[in-house]
C-alpha cells in the first residue's frame, strides 16, 4: 500500500532562515499532496497543497515543490518566524482512494 | 477556525467502557473522515462517510463503528475500550469525497483510558 516517509523528524532554525521538509511517497498513482501544520492542542491545519499536474506552488512565504519522477515533494518556508514553530505533516492521496496517507511529522522550532 | 466542530474536547474513561465522539462538518461539506493520532502510529485513517453512506474503511477496529446522520453530523463509537485506544481522534470534512478536495480538520477529542 501507499507509504509516505518524511524527513527530518525535528528541525531547528534561526528566525529569518529558511526551512525545508522533504517527503517521499511510494505509489506513483498518488496525485494530491497537502501539507498540514499542527499546533499544540489543535487539529492539523491545511497550509498548502499541490496536485500532480503542477511542479511548484507558492503562497507568500510557503512553497511546495513536486518531483513526480523521483516521487518526492518538499515544503519550503522562507523568512521563518517564531509563530511558524509547530509540527508539519505531509500527506499523499491517490485519485482512486478516499484517504490521506500521512508522513510521520516534522517538529519545527524557530529560535528567536 | 476550520469550521469543523468536535465534542467533547477531552474524555476520560476506564477500560471496557463505551464512548461516543461527535463531529459536525463545515457548512456545505458532505464528506466526513475520522482519523486516530497516537504517538507511535501517527495519523491513521479510520473511516469515511459521504452523504450518510460509508465510503471507505481504513485501519478501524471491529470494536469501533461510525455513522453519519441526515443532518451530516457524524459519530464515532468506541466500545470495549482498551488502554491502547488512548489517542487523539480527529474528524475532517470535505465538500465531496471522491476527488482531491482539501480535507479540513477539527481540533480533535483527546481520549484517555485509565
Amino acid at each position: 500500500g501507499e507509504n509516505v516517509e518524511q524527513h527530518p523528524s525535528t528541525l531547528s532554525v534561526q528566525e529569518g532562515d529558511s526551512a525545508v521538509i522533504k517527503c517521499t511517497y511510494s505509489d506513483s498513482a498518488s496525485n494530491y499532496f497537502p501539507w498540514y501544520k499542527q499546533e499544540l492542542g489543535k487539529g492539523p491545519q491545511l497550509i498548502i497543497d499541490i496536485r500532480s499536474n503542477v511542479g511548484e506552488k507558492k503562497d507568500q512565504r510557503i512553497a511546495v515543490t513536486l518531483n513526480k519522477t523521483a516521487k518526492h515533494f518538499s515544503l519550503h518556508i522562507t523568512e521563518t518566524q517564531p509563530e511558524d514553530s509547530a509540527v508539519y505533516f505531509c500527506a499523499a492521496k491517490m485519485d482512486s482512494s478516499y484517504k490521506l496517507i500521512f508522513g510521520s511529522g516534522t517538529r519545527l522550532l524557530v529560535r528567536p | 477556525d476550520s469550521g469543523v466542530t468536535q465534542t467533547p474536547k477531552h474524555l476520560i474513561t476506564a477500560t471496557g467502557q463505551r464512548v461516543t465522539l461527535r463531529c459536525s462538518p463545515r457548512s456545505g461539506d458532505l464528506s466526513v473522515y475520522w482519523y486516530q493520532q497516537s504517538l507511535d502510529q501517527g495519523l491513521q485513517f479510520l473511516i469515511q462517510y459521504y452523504n450518510g453512506e460509508e465510503r471507505a474503511k481504513g485501519n478501524i477496529l471491529e470494536r469501533f463503528s461510525a455513522q453519519q446522520f441526515p443532518d451530516l453530523h457524524s459519530e464515532l463509537n468506541l466500545s470495549s475500550l482498551e488502554l491502547g485506544d488512548s489517542a487523539l481522534y480527529f474528524c475532517a470534512s470535505s465538500v465531496i469525497g471522491d476527488s482531491n478536495q482539501p480535507q479540513h480538520f477539527g481540533d480533535g477529542t483527546r481520549l484517555s483510558i485509565l
